[in-house]
């Protein structure tokens, strides 16, 4: 079973620029989230997607981020423009349809590192 | 508020000595509790998870962890460590019927040969 598919695995951009994260789930799973994860810090969660709904984006900084899960299956994740504190990992996750609630299992790329200068 | 607390920020053991790292955490309602590992350059991989019943729960890689709420603590134990077990661990915190998890910030393990 393939995994959660991130890109670019690297991005380096000046303050001001705007930058583009994709993610593809692992396929049936109808959750989607993105996570900041700053360094020394642990993730924090940005959105999370059910299908191509919006769940939570509480978190997201609207004014420069956004975010978009068409036809609930692959995501983008837009900063624009980027700060020097965007500087963290961005982490893409999804989970299953779960009955009864929270399993937990939440599987994860292996993270878009944005460095911004 | 919610929140999850992991005193250690950095821990160093000897291959083949036993470890515990630390998780206390704080929130309202019943807690799921969930311990992460990030290999360097992955995503997170679930280790374990307790949800109700056993409060000592056994994970992968030969982890276990074990619920104590009188002390709002789910901390990880291993009884001896291997070099490949080097990397950064999260307790995270979640709650009945939601998705959504709470980290703690990590506590990032080194094992010396």
């Amino acid at each position: 079973e393939a995994g959660v598919a991130q890109s670019p695995r690297y991005k380096i951009i000046e303050k001001r620029q705007s930058v583009a994260f994709w993610c593809n789930p692992i396929s049936g799973h109808a959750t989607l989230y993105w996570y900041q994860q700053i360094l020394g810090q642990g993730p924090k969660l940005l959105i999370q997607f059910q299908n191509n709904g919006v769940v939570d984006d509480s978190q997201l900084p609207k004014d420069r981020f956004s975010a978009e899960r068409l036809k609930g299956v692959d995501s983008t994740l837009k900063i624009q423009p980027a700060k020097l504190e965007d500087s963290a990992v961005y982490l893409c996750a999804s989970s299953p349809p779960a009955s009864g609630g929270n399993t937990g299992e939440l599987f994860f790329g292996e993270g878009s590192r944005l460095t911004v200068l | 508020a919610q929140s999850v607390t992991q005193p250690d920020i950095h821990i160093t053991v000897s291959e083949g000595a036993s470890l515990e790292l630390r998780c206390n955490y704080s929130y309202g309602a019943t807690p799921y509790l969930f311990w992460y590992v990030q290999s360097p350059g992955q995503g997170l991989q679930l280790l374990l998870k307790y949800f109700s019943g056993d409060t000592l729960v056994q994970g992968i890689k030969g982890f276990e962890a074990e619920f104590k709420r009188s002390q709002s603590s789910f901390n990880l134990r291993k009884p001896s460590v291997h070099w490949s077990d080097a990397a950064e661990y999260f307790c995270a915190v979640g709650a009945l019927n939601t998705d959504k998890l709470i980290f703690g910030t990590g506590t990032r393990l080194q094992v010396f040969p």
